[in-house]
């Protein structure tokens, strides 16, 4: 089956800084890669995602990349911001399939 | 649209008790999911479903029962509830196949076992 790593599993960045995450996937049949947030208490919730015929998607300061080839995607996120302190986790899943596979998560926490 | 809605948002059980955790959404989701969240890992799959009449394991079913008679509901059944079952409990549906299969995630039931 599908295994997801994540890295790392904490990050702590000054208010203005880049954040960087990054996730690796084993099967090569997994074809979407979404990126989820989870504030403290609250549900997952979609911030990005990507497919598997796309190199790079950005959405105002976050950004994605997937290398198919070396099987790992990155969650870019620019001048951060004390709100985007979270969870976030990535995750890779076969559009086919019926589940997805999550990775450990990071914790980011974004100092003022 | 209320999307996906758990219910009880919080349960307290005693060791041996059994309880269904509830799980419904009205976007005609075929692919349906439970995980578990434990401190520092993540979220681990524990049953999912790709449509009405269907249902597999995932990485953590022991313990764990499903059920999918209809497309709107996926109840998780705890048979005999351990401690080792504490933990938050998220249900979530996507579409298969389409362009963007986002999960949606429930509220979350707050499950201790004592």
């Amino acid at each position: 089956g599908e295994n997801v790593e994540q890295h790392p599993s904490t990050l702590s960045v000054q208010e203005g800084d880049s954040a960087v995450i990054k996730c690796t996937y084993s099967d090569s049949a997994s074809n979407y890669f979404p990126w989820y947030k989870q504030e403290l208490g609250k549900r997952p919730q979609l911030i990005i995602d990507i497919r598997s015929n796309v190199g790079e998607k950005k959405d105002q300061r976050i950004a994605v990349t997937l290398n198919k080839t070396a099987k790992h995607f990155s969650l870019h996120i620019t001048e951060t911001q004390p709100e985007d302190s979270a969870v976030y986790f990535c995750a890779a899943s076969n559009t086919n399939a019926g589940k997805s596979t999550f990775g450990d998560g990071t914790t980011l926490t974004v100092k003022p | 649209n209320a999307g996906v809605t758990q219910t009880p948002k919080f349960q307290v059980l005693k060791t041996g008790q059994s309880m269904t955790l509830q799980c419904a959404q009205d976007m005609n989701h075929e692919y349906m999911s439970w995980y578990r969240q434990d401190p520092g890992m993540g979220l681990r799959l524990i049953h999912y479903s790709v449509g009405a009449g269907i249902t597999d394991q995932g990485e953590v079913p022991n313990g764990y029962n499903v059920s999918r008679s209809t497309t709107e509901d996926f109840p998780l059944r705890l048979l005999s509830a351990a401690p080792s079952q504490t933990s938050v409990y998220f249900c979530a549906s996507r579409p298969p196949g389409t362009a963007r299969t986002e999960a949606f995630f429930g509220q979350g039931t707050r499950l201790t076992v004592v």
